[in-house]
C-alpha cells in the first residue's frame, strides 16, 4: 500500500533534549516535506526536498533541521528543542505522475 | 506562490449540496488548484485539482471561472462525515517543479443534521 509513515505518532519531550522525527515513503517520490500545525495558523511548510541531497526552507524552518540521504527518508531534526515547537507536524510527499500531496498521519510533540 | 481565501466556516444540511468558494486572484499560468481536508488531527487528504477545466471525481466537482480567479468545490450530498476543515491551495505542477506551499486555516463545513 502506497504511503507516508512517520514516527512517532505521539511525544513528549523536555527543552533541549535532540529528538528526531523520522518520515519514510515507499512510493520512489522525489519531493517530500514537512509542515507543522497550530491551532489558528493553518499548516505552515518548514523545510522541502525536491530530491536527494537537496532540502530548502519553507516558511518556518528556525530550530528545525532536514537531511535527504535517500530517495525514501526525510526525518526532521530538532537539535535543541524548546516549548515553541509543540505542534502537530505532517510530512508529506508528491506524486509527479498524478500530481497529488500525499500526507502521512501527523506527529504531534509536546515540549516541556 | 499565490495565496488562496477562504471563509472561515460554513454550515450545510445534511444530504444537501455543500459548496465552497475559493479566491486566488493572483494565481499563475502553471499553477493548479488543489483542495484537501483534514478530519479532527489527521493528516490532510487529497480530494480533487484542476489547471483551467471543471474537474468531477467520485468525492467532489470542482468548478474554476475563466479567469482561474476563483473556483468552487461542490460537494454534492454532503454527508455527516463531510464535517471537516477544507483547505483550498494552489500549487505547480510537476512540471513547474514543487516548492513552498502554503494552506492557509481554510473552511471549517460542519454538516448539520
Amino acid at each position: 500500500e502506497a504511503q507516508v509513515t512517520q514516527n512517532p505518532r505521539y511525544l513528549i519531550t523536555v527543552t533541549g533534549k535532540k529528538l528526531t522525527v523520522t518520515c519514510s515513503q515507499n512510493m520512489n517520490h522525489e519531493y517530500m516535506s514537512w509542515y507543522r500545525q497550530d491551532p489558528g495558523l493553518g499548516l505552515r511548510q518548514i523545510y522541502y526536498s525536491m530530491n536527494v541531497e537537496v532540502t530548502d526552507k519553507g516558511d518556518v524552518p528556525e530550530g528545525y533541521k532536514v537531511s535527504r540521504k535517500e530517495k525514501r527518508n526525510f526525518p526532521l531534526i530538532l537539535e535543541s528543542p524548546s516549548p515553541n515547537q509543540t505542534s502537530l507536524y505532517f510530512c508529506a510527499s508528491f506524486n509527479s505522475g498524478a500530481n497529488v500531496l500525499t500526507f502521512g498521519a501527523g506527529s504531534r510533540l509536546t515540549v516541556l | 506562490d499565490a495565496k488562496t481565501t477562504q471563509p472561515t466556516s460554513m454550515d450545510c444540511a445534511e444530504g444537501r449540496a455543500a459548496n465552497l468558494p475559493c479566491n486566488h486572484s493572483t494565481i499563475s499560468g502553471n499553477e493548479y488548484v488543489y483542495w484537501y481536508r483534514q478530519i479532527h488531527s489527521q493528516g490532510p487528504q487529497y480530494i480533487i485539482h484542476g489547471l483551467k477545466n471543471n474537474e468531477t471525481n467520485e468525492m467532489a466537482s470542482l468548478i474554476i471561472t475563466e479567469d482561474r480567479k476563483s473556483s468552487t468545490l461542490i460537494l454534492p450530498h454532503a454527508t455527516l462525515r463531510d464535517t471537516a476543515v477544507y483547505y483550498c491551495i494552489v500549487m505547480k505542477g510537476n512540471s513547474g517543479g514543487y516548492q513552498k506551499v502554503t494552506f492557509g486555516t481554510g473552511t471549517k463545513l460542519q454538516v448539520i443534521p
